[in-house]
């Protein structure tokens, strides 16, 4: 157990439509990413946290939205679903703004 | 933007071999981890390596970071089907955040 919880586990939604993805970082860690893997493209970094505030974006499409809320959760917002989002969502979360990654067990999206 | 290369990109061996499988970039990172990942669960880290030509081991497992700090290699001693997995490498660049490979699937039979 790494401590990252993420809900939901799975979920099944059709094209065009939005969800929201939630993660709770490890006790006492500040910073919270985002990943997308799939077959084809591996682990892909899509955003990061720190303490509140945005700290570094990667591939993440302008459909796609993330905060940090002050108690430090973590929403990943999808909007506009494409079949091709369909996906395994990862959050993580460290200590500072670098160092270990502690991975929750994923929210996988199926989008028919 | 940095990438990572691994390879192979898949393995399967029979349980007591030794494996080894690379990760290479052209991009210099001031360290490096590895991680596993097991069907169904998240990236679990086995080990972040920082000083160019380090060796780190657990237990039957080595990891070498290149003198230049671009590549790193991950040898597994007498492989054991609970070493099955997806091997991921993650570069953490000077001022950038995380880059993964695509990983190594490995799969050790009994």
């Amino acid at each position: 157990d790494s401590g990252v919880t993420q809900t939901p586990k799975h979920l099944i939604t059709a094209t065009g439509q939005r969800v929201t993805l939630r993660c709770s970082p490890r006790s006492g860690d500040l910073s919270v990413y985002w990943y997308q893997q799939s077959l084809d493209q591996g682990l892909q970094f899509l955003i990061q946290y720190y303490n509140g505030e945005e700290r570094a974006k990667g591939n993440i499409l302008e459909r796609f939205s993330a905060q940090q809320f002050p108690d430090l959760h973590s929403e990943l917002n999808l909007s506009s679903l494409e079949l091709g989002d369909s996906a395994l969502y990862f959050c993580a979360s460290s200590v500072g703004v670098s160092g270990e990654l502690f991975f929750g067990e994923g929210s996988r999206l199926t989008v028919l | 933007t940095q990438l990572l290369e691994q390879s192979p990109q898949f393995l399967s061996i029979q349980e007591g071999e030794n494996l080894t499988v690379y990760c290479n970039s052209s991009s210099v990172f001031s360290s490096l981890q590895w991680y596993r990942q097991e069907p169904g669960e998240g990236p679990v880290l086995l080990v972040t390596v920082v000083t160019g030509g380090e060796v780190k081991k657990l237990k039957r497992l080595t990891f070498q970071f290149g003198d230049a700090r671009k590549d790193s290699s991950l040898h597994i001693t007498a492989a054991q089907p609970g070493d099955t997995g997806l091997y991921l490498c993650a570069g953490h660049g000077y001022g950038q955040n995380f880059v993964f490979g695509p990983g190594t699937r490995l799969s050790v039979l009994p």
